[in-house]
């Protein structure tokens, strides 16, 4: 249980261009879920925050009109990466947080496989 | 953004050996979530832990809620080749949010483990 898929795994676009990247969670309902970036050997950085039904909350540095994000469903956000250029290249991952509670505020969170970009 | 401590950054060791890794915070979390990733994957979730003082196994790993709450431990018994790549921690409390006031995981800066066969 509790698998988080992300697609796709890995899209080169030229410098520009707009990139989408899917994430779903296949077993289970998240009414959040969550965006991350990751440089080459660095920790995940959290980028927003997508709550169904409502707007995505951007973390501050992250500059919301360039990454787009849409969470249309309990098993569907995107991410979409307008006018994409080479700093832009990065591991982006998605995670999902469980619905359900477990003990006191806290929940588990579950990481789909990661999306390469490189824009050329 | 913050980040938790996680020591060491990395380590060799030899296949067979037990591997020691913590992660520590000047802040307390109420929980802690022990993640392992692999090269061009996404992290994987190992072990959670809910209660100060909490032990918890899965298979040869066993992890630690420090009593304190500012701190936690991981450790692999008789570690194989596959235990390679980096593993992660992340303390979480429902008094951090993101800016959308949703309870938020802070994330260590990782231990990379290399096994020697």
């Amino acid at each position: 249980g509790a698998v988080v898929s992300q697609h796709p795994s890995w899209v080169i676009c030229k410098s520009g261009t707009s990139v989408k990247i899917e994430c779903r969670s296949l077993d289970f309902q998240a009414t959040t879920m969550f965006w991350y970036r990751q440089f080459p050997k660095q920790s995940l950085m959290l980028m927003a925050t997508s709550n169904e039904g409502s707007k995505a909350t951007y973390e501050q540095g992250v500059e919301k009109d360039k990454f787009l994000i849409n969470h249309a469903s309990l098993t569907l956000s995107t991410l979409t990466v307008t006018s994409a250029h080479p700093e832009d290249s990065s591991f982006y991952i998605c995670s999902a947080r469980d619905k359900k509670t477990v003990g006191d505020f806290s929940y588990e969170q579950y990481f789909g496989p990661g999306t390469r970009l490189t824009v050329t | 953004g913050q980040q938790l401590n996680q020591s060491p950054q990395s380590m060799f060791i030899q296949e067979g050996e037990d591997v020691s890794m913590n992660c520590t915070s000047s802040s307390i979390f109420n929980t802690w979530l022990w993640y392992k990733q692999d090269p061009g994957e996404g992290p994987v979730l190992l072990i959670a832990l809910y209660k100060a003082g909490e032990l918890t196994s899965n298979g040869r790993l066993t992890a630690q809620f420090g009593i304190t709450r500012k701190d936690s431990f991981l450790n692999i018994s008789a570690s194989i080749p596959s235990d390679v790549g980096i593993y992660f921690c992340a303390g979480g409390d429902r008094y951090r949010s993101t800016t959308s006031g949703t309870y938020k995981y802070i994330f260590g800066t990782g231990t990379r483990l290399k096994v020697l066969a």
